[in-house]
C-alpha cells in the first residue's frame, strides 16, 4: 500500500481557499487518490477522488500531479464548518482504507 | 450519497460485560462492511472486514474471539466486543460500500463511543 505525508495542522480564514496537499510518491498505476474528512466525533466524510486527472464536485477540487506523486485538495470557501482532520488515501481494488495521520485544519473566523 | 447509521452512538458497560454494536446501509445493500477502532487522538484502525454470508476477515492483532462480526443480511453488520476491558474503550466506526456504485468510496456510520469502567 502506498504511503502518503501530508502536513500535520494548516490554519485558514473563514472565506478563504484552503490548500491541503498530500505527497503520494509510492501511488501505484491503479491506485485513485481518495479524500475524506472527519469531524471531531463523528465518522469520517468522503469528499472526492480521482486518477490522474482533477476533479471537482460541490464539495471540493482535486489537483493530481502529472506524475501522480503528490495531490492538492482545495476548498474553495473555507467555513467554520470544514475544521476537521483530512486524510488522502490512496486506495486499489481491495476496497481497503488505509489511515494516515491526516492533516488537521482549522478554520479561524 | 448513500447513508450508514449505527446502534448505539455511545454505551458505558461494566468490565467484562458484551457489548453490541449495529451498523445499517439504509438505502443500500452492502456486500461488504468494515470495522474500525479509534482511540483519542489517533488515526482510524483497521479491525476486520465484513462479507455477508460469510466469515469476517481481520487485521493483524486483533483478536477474533473478542470482536465477534456477524454480516448476516446486506444491510445490518454487528460487531459484538466480548468479555469487555477498559482498555477496549474506543471509538469504533463502521462503513460500508455501495456495490452499485463504480467507484469504491466508503459510506461511514457516525461512530459508537464504548467506556468499559
Amino acid at each position: 500500500d502506498a504511503k502518503t505525508t501530508q502536513p500535520p495542522s494548516m490554519d485558514c480564514a473563514e472565506g478563504r481557499a484552503a490548500n491541503l496537499p498530500c505527497n503520494h510518491s509510492t501511488i501505484s498505476g491503479n491506485e485513485y487518490v481518495y479524500w475524506y474528512r472527519q469531524i471531531h466525533s463523528q465518522g469520517p466524510q468522503y469528499i472526492i477522488h480521482g486518477l490522474k486527472n482533477n476533479e471537482t464536485n460541490e464539495m471540493a477540487s482535486l489537483i493530481i500531479t502529472e506524475d501522480r506523486k503528490s495531490s492538492t485538495l482545495i476548498l474553495p470557501h473555507a467555513t467554520l464548518r470544514d475544521t476537521a482532520v483530512y486524510y488522502c488515501i490512496p486506495q486499489g481494488s481491495n476496497y481497503q482504507l488505509i489511515w494516515g495521520a491526516g492533516t488537521k485544519l482549522i478554520i479561524k473566523p | 450519497g448513500a447513508v450508514v447509521s449505527q446502534h448505539p452512538s455511545r454505551v458505558i458497560c461494566k468490565s467484562g460485560t458484551s457489548v453490541k454494536i449495529e451498523c445499517r446501509s439504509l438505502d443500500f445493500q452492502a456486500t461488504t462492511m468494515f470495522w474500525y477502532r479509534q482511540f483519542p487522538k489517533q488515526s482510524l484502525m483497521l479491525m476486520a472486514t465484513s462479507n455477508e454470508g460469510s466469515k469476517a476477515t481481520y487485521e493483524q492483532g486483533v483478536e477474533k474471539d473478542k470482536f465477534l462480526i456477524n454480516h448476516a443480511s446486506l444491510t445490518l453488520s454487528t460487531l459484538t466486543v466480548t468479555s469487555a476491558h477498559p482498555e477496549d474503550s474506543s471509538f469504533y466506526i463502521c462503513s460500508a460500500r455501495d456495490p452499485g456504485q463504480f467507484y469504491n468510496e466508503q459510506f461511514f456510520g457516525p461512530g459508537t463511543r464504548l467506556t468499559v469502567l
